[in-house]
């Protein structure tokens, strides 16, 4: 059973738009949700990650908006540049526990072109 | 300041056989977790293991097991390969204990399987 779901599985923007990625989960000890860059060949990055005690986390290009109600997070890509191409996972943590377990979406492939 | 190492970068092995993969966590970091990256899919955990010590498992069968060494570094084995177990193999290693949801992840080994 996928814990994390994320869609779409592959998007296309173009050279300066905004990127958007979404995930959904149901467990509600989750309370880390990270967001990973992977290019080809490499394993992934970290790139952004929020609590549940806040909305909304942006650095730089990159946000996170959280909706714990919902049980649903997004990634917001703004500017959108041809080096973003790269699929994009989102992630979920439980903190408190002892086991540094992270349960993953399936990945989203985004193509930005010039 | 190096990241994670993983070795080897590429392996072919054929149905039947063993494999032994490795990894050298962050300087510092105590916690390692491998984790099977298969074609299109996010990766899914297998082992997480803190000060030698298992911590926990995913839903992997017997046929793969793993080890801490003193030094925090990680070998991964998988017995008996099946076609089903190519797929990119990731090491990640965190601090454990405070910052342990921070996970980074080394490029991997990518496994074929004929």
């Amino acid at each position: 059973q996928q814990q994390v779901k994320q869609s779409p599985q592959s998007l296309i923007v173009q050279k300066g738009g905004i990127s958007i990625i979404n995930c959904a989960y149901e467990n509600t000890a989750f309370d880390y949700f990270p967001w990973y860059q992977q290019f080809p060949g490499k394993g992934p990055a970290l790139l952004i990650a929020i609590r549940p005690d806040v909305s909304e986390k942006k650095e730089g290009r990159f946000t996170i908006s959280f909706n714990k109600s919902a049980k649903q997070f997004s990634l917001h890509i703004m500017d959108s540049q041809p080096g973003d191409s790269a699929t994009y996972f989102c992630a979920a943590f439980i903190r408190g526990s002892t086991l540094g377990r992270l349960y993953f979406g399936r990945g989203t492939q985004l193509t930005v072109w010039p | 300041d190096a990241g994670v190492t993983q070795s080897p970068t590429h392996l072919i092995k054929t149905r039947g056989q063993h494999v032994t993969l490795r990894c050298s966590p962050i300087s510092g970091h105590k916690s390692v977790s491998w984790y099977q990256q298969v074609l299109g899919q996010g990766p899914q955990f297998i082992f997480q293991y803190y000060e030698k010590e298992e911590r926990g498992r995913g839903n992997f069968p017997d046929r793969f097991s793993a080890r801490q060494f003193p030094n925090y570094s990680s070998e991964l084995n998988v017995n008996a390969l099946l076609l089903g177990d190519s797929a990119l193999y990731l090491c990640a290693s965190s601090l454990a204990g405070t910052g342990n949801e921070k996970l980074f992840f080394g490029s991997g080994t990518q496994l074929s399987v004929l």
